[in-house]
């Protein structure tokens, strides 16, 4: 079967670092995706990586390793407003999107 | 660019009506819009997938009669979902693509809310 894993919960403090891992099984893979979803809205385009290693976007960042089935989002400087969940989500061999159950990120002051 | 809109954003209504939502890709053509389910704390779970003028495929478990889906233009793709229950209630998303199918553009997602 297809599996994603990601943590369920994760907490950090405001002006903080924090590492969203997800490990993935798929039949196939064709790139991995990130997305940030607030509490009742659509989930929005973060990251996609295909190829090995890190690409940064600011104050986020993403890393894939093919060979692990590993994946993390890198969170800098956090703020408030990026307490939100975090979907990783892996294009299998068809083409078809296969979702992680998310993780909710909680930021303190 | 690629923006989707869906409409309503949140309706209630009463157990064995039934509820139209609409999804439209206001500035392309999506050759394939994708319907999604979501309960609270829970991830997407897709519903189906379907094309223009073409039947949509629907994922295991989900009965295609009472969700009817109908893809009559490039830009429009509506969901029925016919004599609803309380536990049908959920943020439906969907989402629309005129590329390969993981490149997907969601809409904002409609609230539903069966009484």
């Amino acid at each position: 079967g297809q599996n994603i894993d990601q943590p369920t919960e994760m907490t950090a403090t405001e002006g903080a670092i924090v590492q969203i891992n997800c490990t993935y099984q798929t039949s196939g893979f064709n790139g991995l995706f990130w997305y940030q979803q607030h509490a009742g809205e659509a989930p929005t385009f973060l990251s996609y990586n295909v190829l090995d290693g890190l690409e940064e976007k600011g104050r986020f960042s993403s890393f894939l390793s093919r060979s692990k089935g590993y994946s993390y989002l890198l969170l800098k400087e956090l703020q408030m407003k990026d307490s939100a969940s975090y979907l990783c989500a892996v294009v299998d061999s068809n083409y078809q999107l296969i979702w992680g159950a998310g993780t909710k990120l909680i930021i303190k002051p | 660019g690629a923006v989707v809109s869906q409409h309503p954003s949140w309706v209630i209504c009463k157990s064995g009506t039934s509820v139209k939502i609409e999804c439209r890709s206001l500035d392309f053509q999506a050759t394939t819009m994708f319907w999604y389910r979501q309960f609270p704390k829970q991830s997407l779970m897709l519903m189906a997938t379907s094309n223009e003028g073409s039947k949509a495929t629907y994922e295991q478990g989900v009965e295609k009669d009472k969700f009817l889906i109908n893809h009559a233009s490039l830009t429009l793709s509506t969901l029925t979902v016919t004599s609803a229950h309380p536990e049908d209630s959920s943020f439906y998303i969907c989402s629309a693509t005129d590329r390969e199918p993981h490149e997907q553009y969601f809409g904002p997602g409609t609230r539903l809310t069966v009484t």
